[in-house]
């Protein structure tokens, strides 16, 4: 079955780490999207992809980066700079035809804390 | 820039009473809108989109939306709320750069 797959589910980091979260999908979509959720500030953007080997700063990227190496896959990595990364993270993917973006499909999301 | 609010935290219904959830956008030109719908510790299912056509979209688990361009507002509904329709949701519209703005989200408590 098609698909978004986020990995891994759960993942704690200790201070100064930088961790990679994991985002792979098999729905051929162009363009990749990573939100951060906290509790009653919904969904935040921290990048976006619309191609392959090409990349956005969303909303609020500051203390992440990524890669965009292949279609299927956009990891995200939270670097020691990002001072508050406990957080659920959200990865998405879109479909456009003529530069027209019917929606998201997300995935599971991971959820990062910090210990 | 283009943008939804939800006015409401959380809304509370009793089962079997009607379920709306309310949302208002901001944006230049044609509205594309969206609504999604989270249960606790997984990511967001899609319910329903409005791109053109008729005002009054029909989507997943018996949901629908009216889209009302006087109003600037495309609220979700759903006849007869059930205890499993508990749940966050978000209403989104196409942005800038063909991404998706998010609302804040509305926790919707059914009462059993």
């Amino acid at each position: 079955d098609g698909g978004i797959t986020q990995s891994p589910k759960y993942l704690f980091r200790k201070e100064g780490q930088n961790v990679t979260l994991s985002c792979e999908q098999n729905l051929n979509h162009d363009a990749m999207y990573w939100y951060r959720q906290d509790p009653g500030q919904g969904l935040r953007l921290i990048y976006y992809s619309q191609i392959v080997n090409d990349f956005q700063k969303g909303d609020i990227a500051e203390g992440y980066s990524v890669s965009r190496e292949k279609k299927e896959s956009f990891p995200l990595t939270v670097t020691s700079a990002q001072k508050n990364p406990t957080a659920f993270y959200l990865c998405a993917s879109s479909i456009t035809r003529g530069k027209t973006n019917y929606g998201y499909t997300f995935g599971s999301g991971t959820r990062l804390t910090v210990v | 820039a283009q943008s939804v609010a939800q006015p409401e935290d959380q809304v509370n219904v009793a089962e079997g009473n009607p379920l709306t959830v309310k949302c208002t956008y901001s944006v230049s030109g044609n509205p594309y809108l969206f609504w999604y719908v989270q249960y606790p510790n997984r990511g967001l299912q899609f319910l329903l989109k409005y791109i053109t056509g008729d005002n009054l979209v029909k989507g997943s688990y018996g949901f629908e939306a009216e889209f009302n361009k006087s109003q600037t507002s495309f609220h979700l509904k759903k006849p007869s709320a059930l205890v499993s329709d508990s749940a966050l949701y978000f209403c989104a519209v196409r942005a800038e750069n063909n991404r998706l703005a998010f609302g804040k989200g509305n926790q919707v408590v059914v009462i059993p």
